[in-house]
């Protein structure tokens, strides 16, 4: 069974880097047909789309975000990125990786909770 | 970007009733909309995706209807267990996007 696992990340203060990998166990990132996401969630919020990627590398970013945002993959490692540079408290939530098809979140992760703060 | 907005924000039932969840988009998604749900310290679920179909594993008491700009998901008798946040999500256009959340709870 797919299982998607995000890095902890915890306090990242205000102006730095925010990077999460997502590990991917049960099947492999290089499948055909899926893409590979990474969706957060502020408190109390609906969930938001940072970007995905595909197995080729292709990826495609939230243009709200697009400046800040790097999302790679590692086909050796399965697992795939996000970098958020620039951080700020409105970067605040929890960030979920999942395996995406047709545009559609079918299989998350459990999600990381990333505060920023000085 | 296509905004979605959900109705009502909360909805008090009992068990067994019958819930009707509204989702309305800013602008035509044709049938490119999915419901989640989730719980509390868990990631949403997949439940419906273009806009009728169910996912593996959904009861089908679970229901999706709507195209264009208008979309209900229906919930035809409550159990227990349904009481949570829901939400609907277009991916017509990029970026794909969430509405803002039904939160079901019991009354």
């Amino acid at each position: 069974q797919l299982q998607l696992q995000e890095s902890a990340s915890g306090l990242v203060k205000p102006s730095q880097t925010l990077s999460l990998t997502c590990a991917v166990s049960g099947g492999s990132i290089s499948s055909g047909g899926y893409s590979w996401s990474w969706i957060r969630q502020a408190p109390g919020k609906g969930p938001e789309y940072i970007g995905y990627i595909y197995h080729s590398g292709s990826a495609y970013y939230n243009p709200s975000l697009k400046s800040r945002v790097t999302i790679s993959i590692d086909r050796s490692k399965n697992q795939f990125s996000l970098n958020l540079n620039s951080v700020t408290a409105a970067d605040t939530a929890v960030y979920y990786c999942a395996r995406s098809r047709d545009g559609y979140a079918w299989v998350w992760g459990q999600g990381t909770m990333v505060t920023v703060s000085s | 970007e296509i905004v979605l907005t959900q109705s009502p924000a909360t909805l008090s039932l009992s068990p067994g009733e019958r819930a009707t969840l509204s989702c309305r988009a800013s602008q035509s998604v044709s049938a490119y909309l999915a419901w989640y749900q989730q719980k509390p310290g868990q990631p949403p679920r997949l439940l419906i995706y273009d806009a009728i179909s169910r996912a593996t594993g959904v009861p089908a008491r679970f229901s999706g209807s709507g195209s264009g700009t208008d979309f209900t998901l229906t919930i035809s008798s409550l159990e227990p267990e349904d009481f949570a946040v829901y939400y609907c999500q277009q991916r017509n256009n990029w970026p794909n996007t969430f509405g803002q959340g039904t939160k079901l709870d019991i009354k």
